[in-house]
Protein backbone atom coordinates (compact mmCIF):
# COMPACT_ATOMS: atom_id res chain seq x y z
CA UNK A 1 0.00 0.00 0.00
CA UNK A 2 2.18 3.15 -1.24
CA UNK A 3 0.60 5.79 -0.42
CA UNK A 4 3.31 8.40 -1.44
CA UNK A 5 5.07 7.85 -4.65
CA UNK A 6 8.57 9.34 -5.64
CA UNK A 7 8.37 7.93 -9.17
CA UNK A 8 11.92 8.88 -10.27
CA UNK A 9 14.88 7.01 -8.53
CA UNK A 10 17.46 9.72 -9.36
CA UNK A 11 17.75 12.84 -10.98
CA UNK A 12 20.81 14.51 -12.49
CA UNK A 13 20.78 17.91 -13.21
CA UNK A 14 23.80 20.54 -14.01
CA UNK A 15 24.99 23.70 -11.17
CA UNK A 16 22.58 26.41 -11.70
CA UNK A 17 20.09 24.84 -13.65
CA UNK A 18 16.68 24.23 -11.81
CA UNK A 19 15.91 20.84 -10.02
CA UNK A 20 12.37 19.67 -10.02
CA UNK A 21 11.84 16.55 -7.73
CA UNK A 22 7.86 15.12 -7.72
CA UNK A 23 5.80 13.06 -5.31
CA UNK A 24 2.39 11.91 -5.79
CA UNK A 25 0.23 10.64 -2.66
CA UNK A 26 -2.92 9.18 -2.51
CA UNK A 27 -4.30 9.65 0.81
CA UNK A 28 -6.61 13.10 0.83
CA UNK A 29 -6.22 13.10 4.84
CA UNK A 30 -2.82 14.28 4.68
CA UNK A 31 -3.16 17.60 5.24
CA UNK A 32 0.38 18.81 5.51
CA UNK A 33 3.70 17.85 3.44
CA UNK A 34 6.76 18.59 4.16
CA UNK A 35 10.45 17.56 2.58
CA UNK A 36 13.55 16.15 3.87
CA UNK A 37 16.91 16.13 2.80
CA UNK A 38 19.30 12.94 3.34
CA UNK A 39 23.19 12.94 2.94
CA UNK A 40 25.23 10.09 3.61
CA UNK A 41 25.64 8.89 6.86
CA UNK A 42 23.45 11.52 8.11
CA UNK A 43 20.17 11.35 9.48
CA UNK A 44 17.05 13.38 7.20
CA UNK A 45 17.30 16.73 7.85
CA UNK A 46 13.86 19.48 7.72
CA UNK A 47 14.00 21.24 4.27
CA UNK A 48 10.74 22.69 3.87
CA UNK A 49 6.65 21.98 4.25
CA UNK A 50 3.43 23.00 2.87
CA UNK A 51 0.04 23.03 4.84
CA UNK A 52 -3.01 21.68 2.56
CA UNK A 53 -4.76 25.11 2.83
CA UNK A 54 -1.71 26.44 0.28
CA UNK A 55 -0.45 26.02 -2.97
CA UNK A 56 2.95 27.13 -2.99
CA UNK A 57 5.57 27.95 -0.12
CA UNK A 58 9.06 29.44 -0.21
CA UNK A 59 12.10 29.42 1.20
CA UNK A 60 15.29 31.07 -0.50
CA UNK A 61 16.47 28.61 -3.36
CA UNK A 62 13.88 26.26 -2.36
CA UNK A 63 9.83 26.16 -3.06
CA UNK A 64 7.34 23.66 -2.96
CA UNK A 65 4.12 23.68 -4.82
CA UNK A 66 0.83 21.25 -3.77
CA UNK A 67 -1.65 20.60 -6.10
CA UNK A 68 -4.43 18.81 -3.96
CA UNK A 69 -6.47 18.32 -6.93
CA UNK A 70 -4.44 15.97 -8.29
CA UNK A 71 -2.94 14.70 -4.75
CA UNK A 72 0.79 16.12 -6.44
CA UNK A 73 3.78 18.11 -5.17
CA UNK A 74 7.28 18.95 -6.07
CA UNK A 75 9.92 20.73 -4.77
CA UNK A 76 11.74 22.79 -6.97
CA UNK A 77 15.73 23.97 -6.38
CA UNK A 78 16.77 27.04 -8.32
CA UNK A 79 19.77 27.85 -8.27
CA UNK A 80 21.17 24.33 -7.94
CA UNK A 81 24.33 23.68 -6.35
CA UNK A 82 26.74 20.74 -6.25
CA UNK A 83 26.22 20.69 -2.17
CA UNK A 84 22.42 20.20 -2.94
CA UNK A 85 23.64 16.32 -3.86
CA UNK A 86 21.94 14.15 -1.50
CA UNK A 87 18.71 11.99 -1.27
CA UNK A 88 15.11 13.84 -0.72
CA UNK A 89 11.88 12.63 0.78
CA UNK A 90 8.52 14.00 0.54
CA UNK A 91 6.87 13.37 3.92
CA UNK A 92 2.93 14.17 4.20
CA UNK A 93 1.72 13.88 7.33
CA UNK A 94 -2.07 13.24 8.86
CA UNK A 95 -1.70 15.87 11.50
CA UNK A 96 -4.80 13.89 13.35
CA UNK A 97 -2.72 10.45 13.42
CA UNK A 98 0.62 11.87 14.29
CA UNK A 99 2.12 9.29 11.49
CA UNK A 100 4.42 10.44 8.92
CA UNK A 101 4.66 8.42 5.34
CA UNK A 102 7.85 8.67 3.89
CA UNK A 103 8.33 8.34 -0.17
CA UNK A 104 11.62 5.78 -1.51
CA UNK A 105 13.22 8.98 -2.10
CA UNK A 106 14.95 10.30 -5.27
CA UNK A 107 18.52 10.80 -4.84
CA UNK A 108 19.62 14.40 -6.86
CA UNK A 109 22.71 14.82 -8.49
CA UNK A 110 23.84 18.43 -9.34
CA UNK A 111 27.13 18.16 -11.80
CA UNK A 112 29.42 21.39 -11.09
CA UNK B 1 23.17 22.60 21.27
CA UNK B 2 23.23 18.65 21.08
CA UNK B 3 21.37 16.91 18.36
CA UNK B 4 19.45 13.88 18.72
CA UNK B 5 21.72 11.60 19.33
CA UNK B 6 21.31 7.22 19.07
CA UNK B 7 23.85 4.37 20.42
CA UNK B 8 25.17 2.61 19.39
CA UNK B 9 26.09 3.92 16.04
CA UNK B 10 26.30 0.34 14.57
CA UNK B 11 25.87 -3.16 16.08
CA UNK B 12 25.81 -6.72 14.17
CA UNK B 13 23.92 -9.53 16.02
CA UNK B 14 22.33 -12.95 15.15
CA UNK B 15 19.24 -14.07 14.31
CA UNK B 16 16.93 -14.44 17.21
CA UNK B 17 19.02 -12.71 19.42
CA UNK B 18 17.61 -9.64 21.09
CA UNK B 19 18.79 -5.62 20.81
CA UNK B 20 18.11 -2.32 22.34
CA UNK B 21 18.51 0.83 20.69
CA UNK B 22 18.62 4.14 22.58
CA UNK B 23 17.50 7.72 22.11
CA UNK B 24 18.21 10.73 23.24
CA UNK B 25 16.02 13.92 22.18
CA UNK B 26 16.56 17.65 21.92
CA UNK B 27 16.32 19.07 24.99
CA UNK B 28 12.75 20.10 25.17
CA UNK B 29 11.46 17.82 23.06
CA UNK B 30 8.82 16.07 24.51
CA UNK B 31 8.30 13.80 21.46
CA UNK B 32 10.27 10.78 19.99
CA UNK B 33 9.54 8.68 17.13
CA UNK B 34 11.10 5.34 15.53
CA UNK B 35 11.67 4.66 11.83
CA UNK B 36 12.97 1.57 10.35
CA UNK B 37 14.87 2.84 6.86
CA UNK B 38 15.73 -0.67 4.58
CA UNK B 39 18.20 -0.05 1.86
CA UNK B 40 16.49 1.81 -1.53
CA UNK B 41 13.38 2.69 0.89
CA UNK B 42 12.13 5.88 2.59
CA UNK B 43 11.96 5.54 6.59
CA UNK B 44 9.06 3.54 7.72
CA UNK B 45 7.13 4.40 10.42
CA UNK B 46 7.36 2.19 13.66
CA UNK B 47 6.20 4.30 17.17
CA UNK B 48 6.19 7.14 18.79
CA UNK B 49 5.64 8.56 22.12
CA UNK B 50 4.68 11.62 23.81
CA UNK B 51 5.21 12.57 27.40
CA UNK B 52 5.89 9.03 27.74
CA UNK B 53 2.70 7.23 26.07
CA UNK B 54 2.86 5.44 22.94
CA UNK B 55 0.67 8.20 20.10
CA UNK B 56 1.10 6.02 17.59
CA UNK B 57 2.09 2.53 16.07
CA UNK B 58 3.55 1.32 12.60
CA UNK B 59 2.47 -1.71 10.79
CA UNK B 60 5.49 -3.72 12.49
CA UNK B 61 5.20 -7.04 14.21
CA UNK B 62 4.81 -7.09 18.43
CA UNK B 63 8.60 -8.31 18.10
CA UNK B 64 9.26 -4.84 18.44
CA UNK B 65 8.43 -2.56 21.55
CA UNK B 66 9.47 0.60 22.45
CA UNK B 67 9.20 2.97 25.87
CA UNK B 68 10.09 6.43 27.01
CA UNK B 69 11.45 7.41 30.33
CA UNK B 70 11.06 10.35 32.22
CA UNK B 71 13.80 12.16 31.43
CA UNK B 72 11.95 11.94 27.47
CA UNK B 73 15.07 9.38 26.07
CA UNK B 74 13.55 6.89 24.58
CA UNK B 75 14.49 2.55 23.55
CA UNK B 76 13.22 0.37 20.84
CA UNK B 77 13.58 -3.35 21.40
CA UNK B 78 13.53 -5.84 19.31
CA UNK B 79 13.15 -9.16 20.18
CA UNK B 80 13.86 -12.49 17.81
CA UNK B 81 16.05 -11.15 15.54
CA UNK B 82 14.98 -11.94 11.90
CA UNK B 83 17.85 -11.08 8.66
CA UNK B 84 14.96 -8.64 7.68
CA UNK B 85 15.41 -6.49 10.44
CA UNK B 86 18.70 -5.15 9.07
CA UNK B 87 18.47 -1.74 8.27
CA UNK B 88 19.19 1.74 9.69
CA UNK B 89 17.09 2.56 12.78
CA UNK B 90 16.33 6.36 13.06
CA UNK B 91 15.17 8.30 15.71
CA UNK B 92 13.54 11.79 15.95
CA UNK B 93 11.85 14.19 17.70
CA UNK B 94 9.89 17.45 18.11
CA UNK B 95 8.80 19.92 20.55
CA UNK B 96 5.14 18.70 19.87
CA UNK B 97 3.17 16.00 19.19
CA UNK B 98 2.90 17.00 15.61
CA UNK B 99 5.71 16.18 13.70
CA UNK B 100 5.59 18.64 11.63
CA UNK B 101 9.45 19.41 11.91
CA UNK B 102 10.72 16.70 13.29
CA UNK B 103 14.59 16.37 13.91
CA UNK B 104 16.78 13.10 13.34
CA UNK B 105 19.82 11.53 14.69
CA UNK B 106 22.06 9.79 12.55
CA UNK B 107 20.86 6.25 12.99
CA UNK B 108 21.54 3.01 14.43
CA UNK B 109 23.11 0.85 11.74
CA UNK B 110 21.56 -2.52 12.80
CA UNK B 111 23.00 -6.11 10.86
CA UNK B 112 21.67 -9.55 11.63
CA UNK B 113 23.82 -12.35 10.55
Amino acid sequence: DQQVKQNSPSLSVQEGRISILNCDYTNSMFDYFLWYKKYPAEGPTFLISISSIKDKNEDGRFTVFLNKSAKHLSLHIVPSQPGDSAVYFCAPINTGGFKTIFGAGTRLFVKA
Amino acid sequence: DAGVTQSPTHLIKTRGQQVTLRCSPISGHKSVSWYQQVLGQGPQFIFQYYEKEERGRGNFPDRFSARQFPNYSSELNVNALLLGDSALYLCASSFVQMNTEAFFGQGTRLTVV
